[in-house]
């Protein structure tokens, strides 16, 4: 059965770094999207993107974040400067059809930052 | 302010008991109501969907209803499993924007 992927699992780094979080939609989707979970809290949303450009975002993704299809199949959350309470679960997540439609996660990667 | 409110925080039964779980929204216009599936470290599962004309919805073990009136949603859990131990979570999509408001989540303990 397809499913999302997301690279790397665990990601450490220090504050102020940039990092990139990879993520592999299901193939035949359209719909992407960034949440993130800090532990013991709430899934947040983060972003959403379709036909090449954002669709939505949330308050919480400011000028720090940004999001790149750089190609068919990789789907990518970039996060400048990081900083401490950066650290969380991200998940990536997408579907076929709309907004409506089940949305699939990946397996998440977990950021700390130090 | 649209909101997700889940009851029980967490809940602990035992292997082969039934058990419901309780949502109730404030999310104005009602797109669809969704329960997922969380196990620890992992990302949610999707379970149901429900629309605003839908009362009840099964997949398995699992059956999700939907009050749209009182804007009160419930999960049933039948026969409960040790592997059934995880968070789980209501979402609820409002038509303006789309975006999911999720809840806190329930954490399901089940004891062998």
């Amino acid at each position: 059965e397809p499913e999302v992927t997301q690279t790397p699992s665990h990601q450490v780094t220090q504050m102020g770094q940039e990092v990139i979080l990879r993520c592999v939609p299901i193939s035949n989707h359209l719909y992407f999207y960034w949440y993130r979970q800090i532990l013991g809290q709430k899934v947040e949303f983060l972003v959403s993107f379709y036909n090449n450009e954002i669709s939505e975002k949330s308050e919480i993704f400011d000028d720090q974040f940004s999001v790149e299809r750089p190609d068919g199949s990789n789907f990518t959350l970039k996060i400048r400067s990081t900083k401490l309470e950066d650290s969380a679960m991200y998940f990536c997540a997408s579907n076929l059809a709309d907004y409506t439609d089940t949305q699939y996660f990946g397996p998440g990667t977990r950021l700390t930052v130090l | 302010k649209n909101q997700v409110e889940q009851s029980p925080q967490s809940l602990i039964i035992l292997e082969g008991k039934n058990c419901t779980l309780q949502c109730n929204y404030t999310v104005s216009p009602f797109s669809n109501l969704r329960w997922y599936k969380q196990d620890t470290g992992r990302g949610p599962v999707s379970l149901t969907i429900m629309t605003f004309s839908e009362n009840t919805k099964s997949n398995g073990r699992y059956t999700a209803t939907l009050d749209a009136d009182t804007k009160q949603s419930s999960l049933h859990i039948t026969a409960s499993q040790l592997s059934d131990s995880a968070s789980y979570i209501c979402v609820v999509s409002a038509k303006s924007n789309y975006q999911l408001i999720w809840g806190a989540g329930t954490k399901l303990i089940i004891k062998p």
